[in-house]
């Protein structure tokens, strides 16, 4: 597709349980973000993938939380053991990796821990 | 860490005034980007600034990178209806620090 995708669009979980959330880029993009955004928040930071290097992973918030990003294209955030407080809208963009290249965001996965 | 600040949190105007909010930060960032969200949707890229002092329209849309590259501001000339939502600045520093951070955002709300 021409944007951002991300699935599922909502997740309604019992705490406890582990979930995953899917990101898939858009075409060409080297450079993936998520992002947490709680109820009338502005946006945090978790983790990023660039191209081959090694992720910046010190946006997550707990060990609970891991992303992989394979073969360069589709990335997985995985959050283990989930708790009330994970409840929130995790979002996705991708960019060129090059200097001054916007962030391009998909329109999130809603998950709400029970 | 870096925080922004971003103001007003919301507002309430009449179609066809104009807006101004701002964003200020305790930190240097190297660019500034405005988002406009919609519910259950992603943030959607408005304008990018990445020169300090640089001054740029799209649309009704004009925003401005402070000299100081600790602020910003976003203005909205004439609004209307569809301009309902909450804004975003978000600040880069860039040189290996790609994430960006978000201030709060300011919730629109115009009154036709």
């Amino acid at each position: 597709g021409a944007g951002v995708s991300q699935s599922p669009s909502n997740k309604v979980t019992e705490k406890g349980k582990d979930v995953e959330l899917r990101c898939d880029p858009i075409s060409g993009h080297t450079a993936l973000y998520w992002y947490r955004q709680s109820l009338g928040q502005g946006l945090e930071f978790l983790i990023y993938f660039q191209g081959n290097s090694a992720p910046d992973k010190s946006g997550l918030p707990s060990d609970r939380f891991s992303a992989e990003r394979t073969g360069g294209s589709v990335s997985t955030l995985t959050i283990q053991r989930t708790q009330q407080e994970d409840s929130a809208v995790y979002l996705c963009a991708s960019s060129f990796l090059t200097s001054n290249q916007p962030q391009h965001f998909g329109d999130g996965t809603r998950l709400s821990i029970l | 860490g870096q925080q922004l600040n971003q103001s007003p949190q919301s507002m309430f105007i009449q179609e066809g005034e104009d807006v101004s909010m701002n964003c200020t930060s305790s930190s240097i960032f190297n660019t500034w980007l405005w988002y406009k969200q919609d519910p259950g949707e992603g943030p959607v890229l408005l304008i990018a600034l990445y020169k300090a002092g640089e001054l740029t329209s799209n649309g009704r849309l004009t925003a401005q990178f402070g000299i100081t590259r600790k602020d910003s501001f976003l203005n909205i000339s004439a609004s209307i209806p569809s301009d309902v939502g909450i804004y975003f600045c978000a600040g880069q520093y860039g040189a290996g620090s790609y994430q960006l951070t978000f201030g709060k955002g300011t919730k629109l709300s115009v009154i036709p």
